[in-house]
Parts: C-alpha cells; structure tokens; sequence
C-alpha cells in the first residue's frame, strides 16, 4: 500500500516568488493535514481538509493557503514568500473514522527561500 | 535576524539497554496523545498512541505511560537497536481539534555500540 506522497521534495525559491506543494494521501484516507517544521519552531499545524472543506487552521498568514480535490489529493500554496518561510513542509493523511486520529507523514517537501 | 533553534533534550543510551524518552505536554483537556519518530530526511513515523482514559499501553518492544496529573507522557523502548536513534516526538490532540495535534519539541535519541 503507497504511503503519502509529496512533491517535489526539494526545491529553492526567491523571496516574492510563489510556491505550491502537492501531497497525495493513502487511498481511502479522507482527512489531509499540512505541518510546518523549523528548528526555530519545531512542527507546527497549518491546516487540514476532509472532503474538500478546509476543517481547521493554525495561526499563519493568509499568505499560507490550501485546498483539496474531489480525489483526496491536496495542495498548499505560499505566496509572497518570505526568508522565514524556509522549512520542511509537511503532509499527513488519516482515514478520520470514528475520532481515529492518527496521522500517517509523508517525507516532506524542503523549502529554501533564498 | 537569526533565529534560535529549538533546544532539543538529547539521549544516549547503549545498545541493548532500555531507553525512557519523557514529554510534558500543556492541555489538560487533551484526549489522545501520539509518539512519532523521526529519522534524518524522513516524516515523522507512528509509533504508539494512547487515549486518556488509559494510563498504560504496549506495543512492540515500546510502551507509552501516561499520567494525566502531572501531565506528563513517556516512551519506553525495550532493548534499544541502532535503528531506534532518531528525533522522537509526542503530541497531543486537544478535544474539540480534530487532528490537529501539538507537538512536543522532541528528544534525540542517540544509540551507542
């Protein structure tokens, strides 16, 4: 069974540009989460989608954004970017059945904003 | 300006030896918490998890203790491999969040041969 799958998983941006993060999660898995990690800040929560509909937030810009197609498949989209952006961004799926809640990770996308 | 890395708790522990990885997390009203570990270019990967109304459970060759009191959790391994050094996490789903989980700022475990 595939695990969750993100691209790419490196990339190196400048300071203004956009940039968009693409996460597959496990098939039948409904629920995408997307985490930032920093060694300043550690993992923190960015948002997360079930069916579609952004479910909960966590304390970022609007800069920060998401969305979820029909397939479960999700994107992250950062625009303006910032040197503080640099990090790994990563994705998590969950089948969120009856409060279940664990979250299986993919390997991360790794930011650089130069 | 630069920013400060996070301090990350290190463990060094021999191999073969148990290990005792500890987490103090900050919502009282938490009902579920998860260990991950995290090894150098990967996610962090499921290990246990517990639910409030438990104060033990066991897995393979780990065990996760919880004591809702002092709020605190810890992670147990049992005969610790050079495949177990890695950056270990917990975290805590506070109710009403989902899965939203706030992670602790992990503990690097270092196996020595």
């Amino acid at each position: 069974k595939a695990g969750v799958t993100q691209t790419p998983r490196y990339l190196i941006k400048t300071r203004g540009q956009q940039v968009t993060l693409s996460c597959s999660p496990i098939s039948g898995h409904r629920s995408v989460s997307w985490y930032q990690q920093t060694p300043g800040q550690g993992l923190q929560f960015l948002f997360e989608y079930f069916s579609e509909t952004q479910r909960n937030k966590g304390n970022f810009p609007g800069r920060f954004s998401g969305r979820q197609f029909s397939n479960s498949r999700s994107e992250m989209n950062v625009s303006t970017l910032e040197l503080g952006d640099s990090a790994l961004y990563l994705c998590a799926s969950s089948l969120a059945v009856n409060g279940a809640n664990v979250l299986t990770f993919g390997a991360g996308s790794r930011l650089t904003v130069l | 300006g630069e920013s400060v890395g996070l301090h990350l708790p290190t463990l060094s522990v021999q191999e073969g030896d148990n290990s005792i990885i500890n987490c103090a997390y900050s919502n009282s009203a938490s009902d579920y918490f998860i260990w991950y570990k995290q090894e150098s270019g990967k996610g962090p990967q499921f290990i246990i998890d517990i639910r409030s109304n438990m104060d033990k459970r066991q897995g393979q060759r780990v065990t996760v203790l919880l004591n809702k009191t002092v709020k605190h959790l810890s992670l147990q391994i049992a005969a610790t491999q050079p495949g177990d050094s890695a950056v270990y996490f917990c975290a805590e789903n506070p109710p009403g969040s989902a899965r939203q989980l706030t992670f602790g700022s992990g503990t690097q475990l270092t196996v020595l041969p």
